[in-house]
Order: structure tokens, then sequence, then C-alpha cells
């Protein structure tokens, strides 16, 4: 079973502090993503990863940064988190170069992040 | 601007009732994927349409891709309370998908 995880269901956090999201996948999956969860927005793209130290912005990468220093490990970070990006982060991974057909992303569970 | 259209938003029948979700886009897509999200869990993939008039079924669920490639719709017949969910289509393009914005579907017994 292909499992993500991440590294917190909820986290609380102050304006202004740096937040680190972790999220490990253990297929060995090339492909890793990061997305923000709002009601009535769906799942936008912050940014995705399709090797390892090799990072793509998304749809709102803004105020977001990645690291991506090991294959199964895809860091998300706030350097400076806003009341605005209180929000659930879903992680996924996924096998090929081309979502589609034979690529299926795997989503974690989430984290609600609530920034105070 | 999303570039995906769900309707409708918010959906709740009762337990028994068949039920249809639409997907819609001005963009045609190489595949589209839908997707259900239990409540505190990530999106799990329910199936993948690549074919334009593709029909595929799974189990009480029907999923159709339209001819265009640029929309899609979910039924399910004699619904019951485990599919109770919130259904996400995604379009694929190259490594990405874009999601829509959902449609929460309440099956009461």
């Amino acid at each position: 079973d292909v499992k993500v995880t991440q590294s917190s269901r909820y986290l609380v956090k102050r304006t202004g502090e740096k937040v680190f999201l972790e999220c490990v996948q253990d297929m060995d999956h090339e492909n890793m993503f990061w997305y923000r969860q709002d009601p009535g927005l769906g799942l936008r793209l912050i940014y995705f990863s399709y090797d390892v130290k090799m990072k793509e912005k998304g749809d709102i990468p803004e105020g977001y940064s990645v690291s991506r220093e090991k294959k199964e490990r895809f860091s998300l970070i706030l350097e400076s988190a806003s009341t605005n990006q209180t929000s659930m982060y879903l992680c996924a991974s996924s096998s090929g170069r081309r979502a589609g057909r034979k690529d299926t992303q795997y989503f974690g569970p989430g984290t609600r992040l609530t920034v105070l | 601007t999303q570039l995906l259209e769900q309707s409708p938003q918010f959906l709740s029948i009762q337990e028994g009732e068949n039920l249809t979700v639409y997907c819609n886009s001005s963009s045609v897509f190489s595949s589209l994927q839908w997707y259900r999200q239990e409540p505190g869990e990530g999106p799990v993939l329910l199936v993948t349409v690549v074919t334009g008039g593709e029909v595929k079924k799974l189990k009480r669920l029907t999923f159709q891709f339209g001819d265009a490639r640029k929309d899609s719709s979910l039924h399910i017949t004699a619904a019951q309370p485990g599919d109770t969910g919130l259904y996400l289509c995604a379009g694929a393009d190259d490594y990405k998908l874009s999601f829509g914005a959902g449609t929460t579907v309440t099956v009461r017994a």
C-alpha cells in the first residue's frame, strides 16, 4: 500500500512565524506535490517537484517555498506565516512523469494549519 | 478562476436515490480523474477517463468523459450513506492536475 504521511494533522502558529510542513512517501515516487484546500476553491497547487532538488511553481507559490533534499521527503515552508495562509495543506506523490492514465496521485491525510 | 467548474456545489439525497455530478471546462485535457475525499482524509482516486466519449463503471458509479474531452459526469445509482463525501474532478496536463472546487454529497439513511 502506498503511504504518504504528513508530519502534523493540526498546527497552530502565530503571524510572522516560520512554518515547516513535512511530507514523506514510501513508494519511491518521482513526483511530489503540495496543495492547499479551501472551501469553495478546491485544491490549488502550490509547488511540485519531479526529482530531488528540482522544484516548479504551481498556481499559487507566493509566500511559500519548498525543499526536496531526498526523494522520499518534500517540505513546504512558510517563511513568515500570515492569517490568509490558514488552510488545509495536502501533500501528494505520483510515480510517473505524466499525470493521466498511468499516474495516480496519492494524498496524505492533510495538515490543518491555523495562523493566529 | 477555476479551470474546472463542478455542479452542484452541494447535494443532499435520501438513500436509494440516484444522483449526477457534473464537471465542465473550456479546456481540453489529456485525461480526467475523479476523486472522493472523506472528512479528515486526503482525496482518493476513483477513476481516470482518457478517451472522448469513454464510459467507465465502478459498481454503482458511472463516469463519462465528453466527446470533446472538456467535460465529465459522475452518476451514482441507488446511493448509500457510504457514498457521502466530497467528489472532486481533476483535469490532467502533463505533470499537473487542475482540480474543480468539488461537490459535497450527503446521503441520508
